[in-house]
């Protein structure tokens, strides 16, 4: 997987109750990524970002933030969590923006009760 | 609005047969179309991907057509194999933009 691992990555937590995510990269990629998969959905991407403390939305970011302090550090915070956010979490990173291949992690399956 | 549409949603092949799946784009602006292979419990990984300036890339047993005009393109699996058995995911995305946009994804199963 790239250098690239995610933590936790299976985890149960009730409706209301914060979430963090961490993704850790070893291979000093510029950019970072946080998608969600969903079945009949594919991937949909929550939040980017593009260096240290530099972050952007993505297409489904409502209800989530993120924060980038180091290159290899980028942590995906679900304020409050909600059923609806439970899904498989991807974290990706990349050299070039768009027309460059992204690795992906495993992934952490989270389950919102 | 899903900008990527990818069909079928699930295919079964027999071994040695063609496997093809297909996705249509919606903007026009887009100008990479990669495709990712994801197996149970694992994160996607990069398959094969394309720039809309060449009609078709081959890699071993592995094809993407595209037709810019139809802003469609497909992959061929050639002589499938059991280890072929993955979800199959096109992409497409925009130079300098880092929105990449998914199909739903494929489920193959290539049967012995």
């Amino acid at each position: 997987d790239a250098g690239i691992t995610q933590s936790p990555r299976h985890k149960v937590t009730e409706t209301g109750t914060p979430v963090t995510l961490r993704c850790h990269q070893t291979e000093n990629h510029r950019y970072m990524y946080w998608y969600r998969q969903d079945p009949g959905h594919g991937l949909r991407l929550i939040h980017y970002s593009y260096g240290v403390k530099d972050t952007d939305k993505g297409e489904v970011s409502d209800g989530y933030s993120v924060s980038r302090s180091k290159t290899e550090d980028f942590l995906l915070t679900l304020e409050s969590a909600t059923s609806s956010q439970t899904s498989v979490y991807f974290c990706a990173i990349s050299r070039l923006a768009g027309v460059e291949t992204q690795y992906f992690g495993p992934g952490t399956r989270l389950l919102v009760l | 609005q899903q900008q990527v549409k990818q069909s079928p949603q699930s295919l079964i092949v027999q071994k040695g047969g063609i496997s093809i799946i297909n996705c249509a784009y919606e903007n026009t602006a887009f100008d990479y179309f990669p495709w990712y292979q994801q197996f149970p419990g694992k994160g996607p990984a990069l398959l094969i991907a394309i720039r809309p300036d060449v009609s078709e890339k081959k890699e071993g047993r592995f094809t993407i057509s595209f037709n810019k005009s139809a802003k469609q393109f497909s992959l061929h699996i050639m002589d499938s194999q059991p280890g072929d058995s993955a979800t199959y995911f096109c992409a497409a995305s925009i130079l300098n933009n880092n929105d990449m946009r998914f199909g739903a994804g494929t489920r193959l199963t290539v049967k012995p």
